[in-house]
């Protein structure tokens, strides 16, 4: 019943690929956001895109590269990643950016790097 | 201090119990608060947000004590479909686009 949609649902890369994850919601919402979460552990917030524009990156690595297309998708491309990166990444997105907006969390991709 | 702090359990109670949990958070200039489920291996979900007045939504009710700086969450006739986590979530200034979780609190009801 989620409305934000995230492909693929599970992934495994080498250190020296190149992958992405791709979230798309159809809710008409202005802000999106890439989390990264670990097992037993809550989310950690990496980018925010308001308006299409990146407004917060939480000093994330650069391996880490979001790009937003449009007001509907957010990718994430990833670069020679460390096993360490291994998570549930989670995108999420809400209406305009302000008070009292609740974000809404897709199913996530699990990412295995080996 | 955590910025936000919860309790993590587990709590084990019977189903038809009433369970409470609660929330404490540092910045008093949030506005914004919520309640997220999270099941295994699955996304946080919206359970419900929480307004000054308290707000109630079927067996679920929120407070907000914004003196204490607490927020609490009540689950009435809990059934085992309630068994998860439960992450109290807070705006983490006036910029409502960074938001805090709590670590969770985990909840399993048993038959």
């Amino acid at each position: 019943d989620t409305e934000v949609t995230q492909t693929p649902k599970h992934l495994v890369m080498g250190m020296t690929n190149k992958k992405s994850l791709k979230c798309e919601q159809h809710m008409g919402h202005r802000a999106m956001y890439w989390y990264k979460q670990k097992a037993k552990k809550p989310p950690e917030l990496m980018f925010v895109y308001s308006y299409e524009k990146l407004s917060i990156n939480e000093s994330v690595p650069s391996r880490f590269s979001p790009e937003c297309p449009n007001s509907s998708l957010l990718n994430l491309h990833l670069h020679a990643l460390q096993p360490e990166d291994s998570a549930l990444y989670l995108c999420a997105s809400s209406q305009l950016p302000g008070q009292g907006r609740a974000q809404y969390f897709g199913p996530g991709t699990r990412l295995t790097v080996l | 201090r955590k910025e936000v702090e919860q309790d993590p359990g587990p709590f084990n109670v019977p189903e038809g119990a009433t369970v409470a949990f609660n929330c404490t958070y540092s910045n008093s200039a949030s506005q914004s608060f919520f309640w997220y489920r999270q099941d295994c291996r699955k996304e946080p979900k919206l359970l419900m947000s929480v307004y000054s007045s308290g707000n109630e939504d079927g067996r679920f009710t929120a407070q907000l004590n914004r003196a204490s700086q607490y927020i609490s969450l009540l689950i009435r006739d809990s059934k085992l479909s309630d068994s998860a986590t439960y992450l109290c979530v807070v705006n983490k200034d006036s910029s409502a686009s960074k938001i805090i979780f709590g670590s969770g609190t985990r909840l399993s009801i048993r038959p």
